[in-house]
């Protein structure tokens, strides 16, 4: 089974418009992390933004935030007033457990263009 | 630039080939990990080292393929007797761990491209 879904291949959104990239993730484990990672065509994976499986608030880090909702398993990424700089491949990925290293799990991806 | 930087950016090799790669990862960060993406998916892990121990390897790490970090810095991956199913981005990241679980964010490199041929 998939541990980590990104179910929109490709997204297309308005500059200064605000979308949402969803992620589900499937873990038995009580303690994980989420990730989001962006990759534009030069290959480098981007961190944007971390959400541990205890913490309260959703995450924030500028224009990034993480819409987390637990009982639905699922972790969706909401990027605010788009730019066309965002236009990339977006990667949802989890670390599973106590672990305290980056061996993390990472779905198949979403590429988002940003239309001006 | 203090960022992570890979060796060669692109290779293109032949069938049953040996290829190498070099990582060299931000200075300060004592772990360092190997990911293999293939085309059209997310970056899969392959092994990780903290200083010069090796400290996992995923199963995707089969016996042709073998990583060093010999002295705690820059690591390589070899692929011995490369195949077409080899034909990947390998990407490199790096991070600090003080030892009590705390983590710095994960840097990775731009990856090197191989095709085999």
């Amino acid at each position: 089974a998939q541990k980590i879904t990104q179910t929109q291949p490709g997204m297309f959104v308005q500059e200064k418009e605000a979308v949402t990239l969803d992620c589900t993730y499937d873990t038995s484990d009580q303690s994980y992390g989420l990730f989001w990672y962006k990759q534009p065509s030069s290959g480098e994976m981007i961190f944007l933004i971390y959400q541990g499986s205890y913490d309260e608030q959703n995450a924030t880090e500028g224009r990034y935030s993480l819409n987390f909702q637990k009982a639905r398993k699922s972790a969706n990424l909401v990027i605010s007033a788009s730019q066309l700089g965002d236009s990339a491949m977006y990667f949802c990925a989890m670390r599973e457990g106590m672990d305290s290293s980056y061996k993390l799990i990472f779905g198949s991806g979403t590429r988002l263009l940003v239309r001006p | 630039d203090t960022g992570v930087s890979q060796d060669p950016r692109h290779k293109i090799t032949k069938r049953g080939q040996n290829v190498t790669f070099r990582c060299d990862p931000i200075s300060e960060h004592n772990r360092l990990y190997w990911y293999r993406q293939t085309l059209g998916q997310g970056p899969e892990f392959l092994t990780y080292f903290q200083n010069e121990a090796q400290l996992e390897k995923s199963r995707l790490l089969s016996d042709r393929f073998s990583a060093e970090r010999p002295k705690g810095s820059f690591s390589t991956l070899e692929i011995q007797r490369t195949e077409q199913g080899d034909s990947a981005m390998y990407l490199c990241a790096s991070s600090f761990h003080d030892g009590q679980g705390i983590l710095s964010p994960l840097h990775f490199g731009n990856g090197t491209r191989l095709t085999v041929t």
